[in-house]
């Protein structure tokens, strides 16, 4: 597509359920990143994918935490047993590859969670 | 020490006015920095990279410093569209992330 694409974009949710974000990279951008924003904070990288290579998951906050991609296309984000720190925008981003970050991310809009 | 500082601000000028923002990094091994704008509840987006001989588009001017670890980004001619969080990044190809500061807050009054 022209754009990263994220769905939904708002999610209100029960504390302890679990939630499925979905990102759609744009065509042909073979690395796809999720980020989390807290309300007034930075960027939190969470998980990076990069074709078919294993993803680096460095920055997932905890095991309820996890995410797939599909070859170079949608990616899924999902929060298991959600609680309310999950509350936060989480950002999707893509590029046409690692090694050419200088070209920058390209973001989509991100999902709003809300955990109540 | 975060790996990639900015002054959170804000930064409070009048229309017209010249701001400049410093960004300082730890990781000497970092390669690629940029600048992104990021307005209230919207996502970043690219606003420029900086590059080893500095660069400017428009009234934005960003040069890198290599020898002291720190990337600045100017604005002239400040207009009320520019009202919003610039946030620095570094790229090192060693670790393969970008790093993201914490972003300063720009307000550019009437």
């Amino acid at each position: 597509g022209a754009g990263v694409s994220q769905s939904p974009s708002n999610k209100v949710t029960e504390k302890g359920k679990d939630v499925e974000l979905r990102c759609d990279p744009i065509s042909g951008h073979t690395a796809l990143y999720w980020y989390r924003q807290r309300l007034g904070q930075g960027l939190e990288f969470l998980i990076y994918f990069q074709g078919n290579s294993a993803p680096d998951k460095s920055g997932l906050p905890s095991d309820r935490f996890s995410a797939e991609r599909t070859g170079e296309s949608v990616s899924t984000l999902t929060i298991q047993r959600t609680q309310q720190e999950d509350s936060a925008v989480y950002l999707c981003a893509s590029s046409l590859s690692y090694g050419r970050a200088w070209n920058g991310y390209t973001f989509g809009s991100g999902t709003r969670l809300t955990v109540v | 020490r975060k790996e990639v500082e900015q002054d959170p601000g804000p930064f409070n000028v009048p229309e017209g006015a010249t701001v400049a923002f410093n960004c300082t990094y730890s990781n000497s091994a970092s390669q690629s920095f940029f600048w992104y704008r990021q307005d209230c509840r919207k996502e970043p987006k690219l606003l420029m990279s900086v590059y080893s001989s500095g660069n400017e588009d428009g009234r934005f001017t960003a040069q890198l410093n290599r020898a002291s670890q720190y990337i600045s980004l100017l604005i002239r001619d400040s207009k009320l569209s520019d009202s919003a969080t610039y946030l620095c990044v570094a790229y090192a190809g060693n670790n393969r992330k970008l790093i993201w500061g914490l972003g300063t807050s720009l307000a550019v009054n009437p």
